[in-house]
């Protein structure tokens, strides 16, 4: 059965930092990979999303990902935070095999100090 | 983007009655819906995958007689909680997909949510 795993349960950092956020997920075959974002007490919005094609992605407000195909991995980045990022991370896979069922990670809070 | 709506936003009832919960697509048709529950600071747990015009399917663990999904329209999803109890309090979302040409690649938009509480 797929999984998702994101490694960082709580980010935070300053206004202007890097970010990158961890997503790793176990399946053999073709997969689909999404990030949403869940800012406070608003509905998951996508953020971005993988298929097929050039593996670095990119998004909506600068975000940007990048499949590694030999990693399964798909970490999230973004060069500089701004307060407003403040939100809930979602990781999330489809596998080819599952019909378009989402499996979703555990999340990342990220807190960004102004 | 595409627009999914939840009704009602919030719910609170007594232990023992039911609650109804709507998803609509509203301005696409989506032949499959799926709906996801999701603890305080916890991830979104699939549920059960809906279909138009046929038995949903649910996921391992999810007892469908508790909750009932009903797919009657393109639009329109409902999920029921049947005889809910204190551990049901949760916050239930639902999600609807526009299909490209039958294939994987495709969208899935979400609902903002019911957060239903029992007492």
């Amino acid at each position: 059965a797929q999984s998702v795993s994101q490694h960082n349960h709580h980010v935070i950092l300053s206004e202007a930092a890097s970010l990158e956020l961890g997503c790793n997920y176990s399946y053999g075959g073709t997969v689909n990979l999404f990030w949403y974002v869940q800012y406070p007490g608003q509905h998951l919005q996508l953020l971005l999303k993988y298929f097929s094609g050039d593996p670095l992605v990119k998004g909506i407000k600068g975000f940007e990902a990048e499949f590694i195909k030999s990693k399964f991995s798909f970490n999230l980045r973004k060069p500089s935070v701004q307060w407003s990022d403040t939100a809930e991370y979602f990781c999330a896979v489809n596998a080819e095999s599952s019909a378009s069922k989402i499996i979703f990670g555990s999340g990342t809070r990220l807190s960004i100090r102004p | 983007g595409a627009v999914v709506s939840q009704h009602p936003s919030w719910v609170i009832c007594k232990s023992g009655t039911s609650v109804k919960i709507e998803c609509r697509s509203l301005d696409f048709q989506a032949t499959t819906m799926f709906w996801y529950r999701q603890f305080p600071k916890q991830s979104l747990m699939l549920m059960a995958t809906s279909n138009e015009g046929s038995k949903a399917t649910y996921e391992q663990g999810v007892e469908k007689d508790k909750f009932l999904i009903n797919h009657a329209s393109l639009t329109l999803s409902t999920l029921t909680v049947t005889s809910a109890h204190p551990e049901d309090s949760s916050f239930y979302i639902c999600s609807a997909r526009i299909p490209l040409g039958g294939g994987i690649q495709e969208t899935q938009y979400f609902g903002p949510g019911t957060r239903l509480l029992v007492l």
